[in-house]
């Protein structure tokens, strides 16, 4: 799997977006990227994924650059509650989920 | 439909005491996966398993880990004769199949 550079920390006010980087720059072209976030003590929780294409969810939009070295997870409305580690992975397409390989993440702090 | 059932969600241990930890998959997965978690460190992976079979247990400890899945009942993951060292927050994860991966609450050990 293609290692990822995430910044450590990052802060963002309360009701505006939260856009989160994440470089993939070894990426293959079969190799999909993935986010997820821990929020304090509890268990990692899938949020989006994409190859190529920019993604929407109820959660959260990918936006993948077009040489796919790297994304952006948006977090369009940031409130109180999406504080916690935002992980972004990536794996090759049809490859076991259950054995990712997590960095150490952008700790991102929403602040009022 | 209950999400991963881990427990408990908090053990202690003295030194050179057995500790067990639960994960009960959600209904319908057959595969698990364990993760530990150090204090201010990414999750590693450690072993994954299916219905009585470990299929790949390349990130367990040589020596005095030890998990299992059986036919009936929860999967265990087994730490023998435990060190300070092995106090970390262990993550159960489940699936239906390789395309995604579910995780639980965690159990938070504390070896004292």
């Amino acid at each position: 799997d293609a290692k990822t550079t995430q910044p450590t920390s990052m802060d963002c006010a309360e009701g505006r977006a939260a856009n989160l980087p994440c470089n993939h720059s070894t990426i293959s072209g079969n190799e999909y990227v993935y986010w997820y976030r821990q929020i304090h003590s509890q268990g990692p929780q899938y949020i989006i994924h994409g190859l190529k294409n920019n993604e929407t969810n109820e959660m959260a939009s990918l936006i993948i650059t077009e040489d796919r070295k790297s994304s952006t997870l948006i977090l369009p409305h940031a409130t109180l509650r999406d504080t916690a580690v935002y992980y972004c992975i990536v794996r090759v397409g049809g490859t076991n989920a259950g054995k990712s390989t997590f960095g150490d993440g952008t700790t991102l702090t929403v602040k009022p | 439909n209950a999400g991963v059932m881990q427990n408990p969600r908090h053990l202690v241990r003295r030194r050179g005491q057995e500790a067990r930890l639960r994960c009960s998959p959600m209904k319908g997965h057959s595969h698990v996966y364990w993760y530990r978690q150090l204090p201010e460190e990414g999750l590693k992976f450690m072993v994954y398993l299916q219905k009585e079979n470990i299929i790949d247990e390349s990130g367990m400890p040589k020596e005095r880990f030890s998990a299992e899945f059986p036919k009936e009942g929860p999967s265990i993951l087994r730490i023998q004769q435990v060190v300070r060292g092995d106090s970390a927050a262990y993550f159960c994860a489940s699936s239906p199949d390789i395309t995604e991966a579910f995780f639980g609450q965690g159990t938070r050990l504390t070896v004292v």
